[in-house]
């Protein structure tokens, strides 16, 4: 049981640059969310979703794109990347009970660097 | 609108005190919450969590206090040791169609442990 694993965990980039950061996690968990973290900021949202077939954005969508084609893999993707983007990347994902989320199992993060 | 927040970036506790951490909500329908500890470098851990229909939730070391009359939680814990030098983070689900869809974070709170 591997948990949530994300893929690179470092990863440097040139401006207008595409690139797909990985997600996976093993546990039939229906919820999955992608945060960054910046500097002084907490971890903010970028997209979510609560089940295969299903996403949506979140608080910073801008310049990322996700798909949820399975339960275990939920991608984001940098279409053209930019400064702004450097950061450190978290996947998460939890299970529910009666459309009730519990907690959160977090992946050890990407470290993204956009030069 | 709704937010999760914290009310210091920084907490300096003397080794073996006891530390509180607090943090505040403002949505009055809020009725769970989770506690997270990130170390350098990794991703955030669950901690412990709490239900509106408690005021108080015991863990190992740890204790979580929720008061709803101020919209207000804290993050006790006993005994500080070396291994809790950390930030901390509240969050807590949000909710759209009577269904938990998300999870926004605080900005955290970092514990510094004094020897």
């Amino acid at each position: 049981n591997a948990g949530v694993t994300q893929t690179p965990k470092f990863q440097v980039l040139k401006t207008g640059q595409s690139m797909t950061l990985q997600c996976a996690q093993d546990m039939n968990h229906e919820y999955m969310s992608w945060y960054r973290q910046d500097p002084g900021m907490g971890l903010r949202l970028i997209h979510y979703s609560v089940g295969a077939g299903i996403t949506d954005q979140g608080e910073v969508p801008n310049g990322y794109n996700v798909s949820r084609s399975t339960t275990e893999d939920f991608p984001l993707r940098l279409l053209s990347a930019a400064p702004s983007q450097t950061s450190v990347y978290f996947c998460a994902s939890s299970y529910s009970i009666k459309n009730r989320v519990y907690g959160y199992t977090f992946g050890s993060g990407t470290r993204l660097t956009v030069v | 609108g709704e937010s999760v927040g914290l009310h210091l970036p920084t907490l300096s506790v003397q080794e073996g005190d006891n530390s509180i951490i607090n943090c505040a909500y403002s949505n009055s329908a809020s009725d769970y919450f989770i506690w997270y500890k990130q170390e350098s470098g990794k991703g955030p851990q669950f901690i412990i969590d709490i239900r509106s229909n408690m005021d108080k939730r015991q863990g190992q070391r740890v204790t979580v206090l929720l008061n709803k009359t101020v919209k207000h939680l804290s993050l006790q814990i006993a005994a500080t040791q070396p291994g809790d030098s950390a930030v901390y983070f509240c969050a807590e689900p949000q909710s759209s169609m009577n269904r938990d869809d998300k999870i926004i974070f605080g900005k955290g709170t970092r514990l510094h442990i004094l020897p």
